[in-house]
């Protein structure tokens, strides 16, 4: 089952262009996260959201996620080349005990941005 | 200097032999994780450590083992490697889904 759907999976803007991608769910999260990877290395964090309606800024990239804690969007402004990666979004729910974990990602949107 | 190294990162293996990837810390963290990351299925869980010797499976642990003897060390191992298991596999350390990853090992079983 696919909890966190991203959307959309693929992304060719121009340089300059402003473009936002979508993380969605059913589910509710405690805290969401927002990775970038970039080919042949490991996924980054870039941010971590928390409470419900909160928005982030990060340079030129701006998180908000939403006010049920049930989706989430990232939007660039002036996208450059060096946006150019594969976006995933990660929802957290609240754990119980040493041992249990959930973190589910979603399938990620490849962003290319064309010089 | 990288926090978190893995080993080896590319591998070319045939179907019924061992493979053992190798993970490596230098941050003290408690808690580590294998991913697997495949076209259209994104990253999923393997299995994941909260401290040495306790471990615990994930959603994707059919046919992989782990240990951890050591904080700083977490070993994926496959028993018998299948084709279904070519992928590229991350390491990971953190907590509350904000985690560090290595730089991944390319698996490809023949």
């Amino acid at each position: 089952t696919q909890l966190l759907e991203q959307s959309p999976q693929f992304l060719s803007i121009q340089e300059g262009e402003n473009l936002t991608v979508y993380c969605n769910s059913s589910s509710v999260f405690s805290s969401l996260q927002w990775y970038r990877q970039e080919p042949g290395e490991g996924p980054v964090l870039l941010v971590t959201v928390v409470t419900g309606g909160e928005v982030k800024k990060l340079k030129r990239l701006t998180f908000q996620f939403g006010d049920a804690r049930k989706d989430s969007s990232l939007h660039i402004t002036a996208a450059q080349p060096g946006d150019t990666g594969l976006y995933l979004c990660a929802g957290s729910r609240t754990y119980s005990g040493a041992g249990s974990y959930q973190l589910t990602f979603g399938k990620g949107t490849k962003l290319s941005v064309i010089p | 200097d990288a926090g978190i190294t893995q080993s080896p990162r590319h591998k070319v293996t045939e179907t019924g032999t061992p493979v053992t990837l190798r993970c490596h810390q230098t941050e003290n963290h408690r808690y580590m994780y294998w991913y697997r990351q495949d076209p259209g299925h994104g990253l999923r869980l393997i299995h994941y450590s909260y401290g040495v010797k306790d471990t615990d499976k994930g959603e994707v642990s059919d046919g992989y083992s782990v240990s951890r003897s050591k904080t700083e060390d977490f070993l994926l191992t496959l028993e018998s490697a299948t084709s279904s298991q070519t992928s590229v596999y991350f390491c990971a350390m953190g907590r509350t889904g904000e985690l560090f990853f290595g730089e991944g090992s390319r698996l490809t079983v023949l």
